[in-house]
């Protein structure tokens, strides 16, 4: 089985401050693991992903995330927050070893970025 | 626009109706996807398509929802005899296979079970 916690609902930042929206997974074997943003009344977009390689992986818009195989974390950061961002978050995960291919999303984090 | 597009974005219909949504994936992707969101909660998965073959079916996906993929290109999601639980938003997503993949989504569509 294969699950994602996010353990805050939400995350409040000033515009301008580094910003961290956590994750940590599980899963019996290797991880894929992704992040999207859903706006309201929309639908998800997709952020960034890790497959293999560089632990830290930058995405778009500014967004990076570091895979953390002995925390089992994979933390959304940007270095710099823009009340723009304000969204909810997902984090996602697969795992590649059980020949399914469907993602496990967690509950989100909802980010609120004060001017 | 080549992205996923979803019709209708919004439904509302009275319980015990039957209701059907349509999804129409990237042009070029091979895999569709149905998640079902409620307030507060991630995606979570219902089903999915490589190509017209139906390949994963989750528990949630009871005998009351069936979803097809005709010719492999645009899907639709049907519930019969709807109640008021199904109130959610629908959301399809498409793909390339692949190990990792990217799976990209829909606006959704939201319905309401009066």
């Amino acid at each position: 089985a294969q699950s994602v916690a996010q353990p805050e609902d939400q995350v409040n930042v000033a515009e301008g401050n580094p910003l961290t929206v956590k994750c940590t997974y599980s899963v019996s074997g290797n991880p894929y693991l992704f992040w999207y943003v859903q706006y309201p009344n929309r639908g998800l977009q997709f952020l960034l992903k890790y497959i293999t390689g560089d632990n830290l992986v930058k995405g778009s818009y500014g967004f990076e995330a570091e895979f953390n195989k002995s925390q089992t974390s994979f933390h959304l950061k940007k270095p710099s927050a823009l009340v723009s961002d304000s969204a909810l978050y997902f984090c996602a995960v697969r795992d590649w070893n059980s020949g399914y291919s469907t993602l496990t999303f967690g509950k989100g984090t909802m980010l609120l970025v004060s001017p | 626009d080549t992205g996923v597009s979803q019709d209708p974005r919004h439904k509302i219909t009275k319980r015990g109706q039957n209701v059907t949504f349509r999804c129409d994936p990237i042009s070029e992707h091979n895999r569709l996807y149905w998640y079902r969101q409620t307030l507060g909660q991630g995606p979570e998965f219902l089903t999915y398509f490589q190509n017209e073959a139906q390949l994963e079916k989750s528990r949630l996906l009871s005998d009351r929802f069936s979803a097809e993929r005709p010719k492999g290109s645009f899907s639709t999601l049907e519930i019969q005899r709807t109640e008021q639980g199904d109130s959610a938003m629908y959301l399809c997503a498409s793909s390339i296979s692949g190990g990792g993949e990217t799976q990209y989504f829909g606006p959704g569509t939201r319905l309401l079970v009066l």
